[in-house]
């Protein structure tokens, strides 16, 4: 079984400046996959970056960084740059390589501030 | 490209009656996954599809609800005489042979009277 942890039920952060959301996770599979997703007040859930558990480097997307620490069983998400259309709830989900299903966190609340 | 179609957005529906939502795989996708997100809580994993075929059914209720994904046209959720505690946002998702990366529609808020 597979399981996401999001201990960060709220956040507020200043435009402009950078926030790390926390995620670890608990999973008996050798090989899977991380997964961080959006959803903005409008309810949509937009994909914003991909980490497999073999990837020797971290995964970046634009602003979106993941930094994974595999013996921790962390994959932490950091924007950089914080938007005001940043302000929106983050997921951290996983799913095995061989197993399609995504196990989702609580969720984080982020709030830019102006 | 068109992403992943879900209709309708919002679904109202008195308790014993029946919802029908449907989704509409982004082009070139052949796996559909139904996902429940009850308020203020992470999507739980329903039911996961390819064409004309289940693959994964561990998450559905045992009763009430069935889905399935014909050879034309949309995937479709159907849940028979809803009960309150159905109400929660349903999304589908979509996936191409081979990748572990799912795109999401923007949801069915299904709201039981």
């Amino acid at each position: 079984a597979q399981k996401i942890t999001q201990t960060q039920p709220g956040m507020f952060v200043q435009e402009k400046e950078a926030v790390t959301l926390d995620c670890t996770y608990d999973t008996s599979d050798q090989s899977y996959g991380l997964f961080w997703y959006k959803q903005p007040s409008s309810g949509e859930m937009i994909f914003l970056i991909y980490q497999g558990s073999y990837d020797e480097q971290n995964a970046t997307e634009g602003r979106y960084s993941l930094n994974f620490q595999k013996a921790r069983k962390s994959a932490n998400l950091v924007i950089s740059a914080s938007q005001l259309g940043d302000s929106a709830m983050y997921f951290c989900a996983m799913g095995g390589i061989n197993d399609y299903k995504l196990s989702f966190g609580a969720g984080t609340t982020v709030t830019v501030r102006a | 490209n068109a992403g992943v179609m879900q209709n309708p957005r919002h679904l109202v529906r008195r308790r014993g009656q029946e919802a029908r939502l449907r989704c509409s795989p982004m082009k070139g996708h052949s796996h559909v996954y139904w996902y429940r997100q009850l308020p203020e809580e992470g999507l739980k994993f329903m039911v996961y599809l390819q064409k004309e075929n289940i693959i994964d059914e561990s998450g559905m209720p045992k009763e009430r609800f069935s889905a399935e994904f014909p050879k034309e046209g949309p995937s479709i959720l159907r849940i028979q005489q809803v009960v309150r505690g159905d109400s929660a946002a349903y999304f589908c998702a979509s996936s191409p042979p081979r990748s572990e990366t799912q795109y999401f529609g923007p949801g069915t808020r299904l709201l039981v009277l």
